[in-house]
């Protein structure tokens, strides 16, 4: 067990729709990346935080938001829903940011599995 | 443009039939090499941190080692349930990329009794 909790597991939705996927990183992280994985792209990183702050972006559509509250969980925010966005969503924590920590790995939940009908 | 190439894409193994699986990469500001396994249907699982040429690290049956183009993963007398797929990934920490990691597309090891 990683320690970092997603929720939900699945979710089925229709196009159009809007879905909020939830991340508790493990205690004590204060960065926390989404990621996305789908079979012909592999895993793609979306965005960071680090306590609070957006600190890198990577693929992420503008349909797609993120934050990370006080509490530091994080939730991504995924709208206007396409076949195409589905996919795995990870999470993944690490205690700090990356630079000057490269000892730091990525720690990853089990993912939300989203299907788009 | 950063690459970073696995092979082979799958690899199907015999019980006690050593082999090893390669990450080739073309980075620059390389800030370690990450290893990880994923099973189906679950997150990737930290193996291995790399940051240096010539390191090498061991768990049980696996032995992950880096030069300065590829890092391998050696699997020794494999078991049914090391069957996974097994991610590498890069950490390059310059300008805006901070501490995200760069992942290959994995090998999928099928490991047959």
């Amino acid at each position: 067990d990683s320690g970092v909790t997603q929720t939900p597991k699945h979710l089925i939705t229709a196009t159009g729709q809007r879905v909020t996927l939830r991340c508790s990183p493990r205690s004590g992280d204060l960065s926390v990346y989404w990621y996305q994985q789908s079979l012909d792209q592999g895993l793609q990183f979306l965005i960071q935080y680090y306590n609070g702050e957006e600190r890198a972006k990577g693929n992420i559509l503008e349909r797609f938001s993120a934050q990370q509250f006080p509490d530091l969980h994080s939730e991504l925010n995924l709208s206007s829903l396409e076949l195409g966005d589905s996919a795995l969503y990870f999470c993944a924590s690490s205690l700090r940011e990356g630079s000057g920590s490269y000892n730091s790995p990525l720690h990853f939940g089990n993912g939300t599995r989203l299907t788009v009908t | 443009e950063d690459q970073v190439t696995q092979s082979p894409e799958a690899l199907r193994l015999q019980e006690g039939e050593s082999s090893s699986l390669n990450c080739s990469y073309t980075v620059s500001g390389l800030r370690g090499l990450f290893w990880y396994r994923q099973d189906p249907g679950k997150g990737p699982e930290f193996l291995f941190t790399l940051y240096s040429a010539g390191e090498e690290k061991e768990k049980e049956r696996l032995k992950a080692t880096l030069t300065k183009k590829e890092s391998f993963l050696h699997i020794t007398a494999p078991k049914p349930e090391d069957s996974a797929t097994y991610l590498c990934a890069v950490r390059i920490d310059r300008g805006s990329t901070l501490g995200r990691l760069y992942f290959g597309r994995g090998t999928q090891l099928t490991v047959w009794p």
